[in-house]
């Protein structure tokens, strides 16, 4: 049974800094893409970032490009979301999603997903 | 980057009904598109991917169709357990972009 789970939300400030982990099981862990994708309180889902099985390549949306850092750790099967610079708009439940295990255009879609940690931004 | 627009944002159909809710890709996007449920309360589950094929374990009363700009998603006739906001998202290229949903309820 595939799990993911997700740690490392919680409160912080503007300006601060937060690493979001997801332990995953369950599958082969260095063939598949892993996602990360965010929901704000009542809204809609937002793609944060992605990397392939091999952690050589990643993408960003534009929101987190520049502070938000996308790794993981083969050896842990664990995925990091290094989140830097938070503002207030980065308040969301972060989830962890397991992609595909083919070419790039398999990577985002994400047929398992975690429970989600909270991040919220706030002074 | 390409928009992915939905519509309607919420509907509202009695239990039996066919239901349709459309994403409109503002460039073509091929068939790299995908459809997500997510009941309330609860985590995004896959319905279709590559605009029209199935995941496994979904409900065929579940069917994709489009291609281009244009792609559909079809609930052949609504059940109570499909009461959820659905999203589609494009992945021909990053960003991957969702939606911003629709909201599916029973009259």
């Amino acid at each position: 049974e595939v799990q993911l789970l997700e740690s490392g939300g919680g409160l912080v400030q503007p300006g601060g800094s937060l690493r979001l982990s997801c332990a995953a099981s369950g599958f082969t862990f260095t063939t598949h893409a892993l996602s990360w994708v965010r929901q704000a309180p009542g809204k809609g889902l937002e793609w944060v970032a992605v990397i392939d099985g091999s952690g050589a390549n990643t993408y960003y949306a534009d929101s987190g490009r520049g502070r938000f850092t996308i790794s993981r750790d083969n050896s842990k099967n664990t995925l990091y979301l290094q989140m830097n610079s938070l503002r207030g708009e980065d308040t969301a439940l972060y989830y962890c999603a397991k992609g595909g295990s083919g070419n790039y255009y398999q990577w985002p879609i994400s047929d398992h997903w975690g429970q989600g940690t909270l991040v919220i931004v706030s002074s | 980057d390409i928009q992915m627009t939905q519509s309607p944002s919420s509907l509202s159909a009695s239990v039996g009904d066919r239901v349709t809710i459309t994403c409109r890709a503002s460039r073509g996007i091929s068939t790299y598109l995908a459809w997500y449920q997510q009941k309330p309360g609860k985590v995004p589950e896959l319905l279709i991917y590559a605009a029209s094929t199935l995941q496994s374990g979904v409900s065929f009363r579940f069917s994709g169709s489009g291609s281009g700009t244009d792609f559909t998603l079809t609930i052949s006739s609504l059940q109570p357990e499909d009461v959820a906001t659905y999203y589609c998202q494009k992945y021909d290229s990053a960003p991957w972009t969702f939606g911003r949903g629709t909201k599916v309820e029973i009259k």
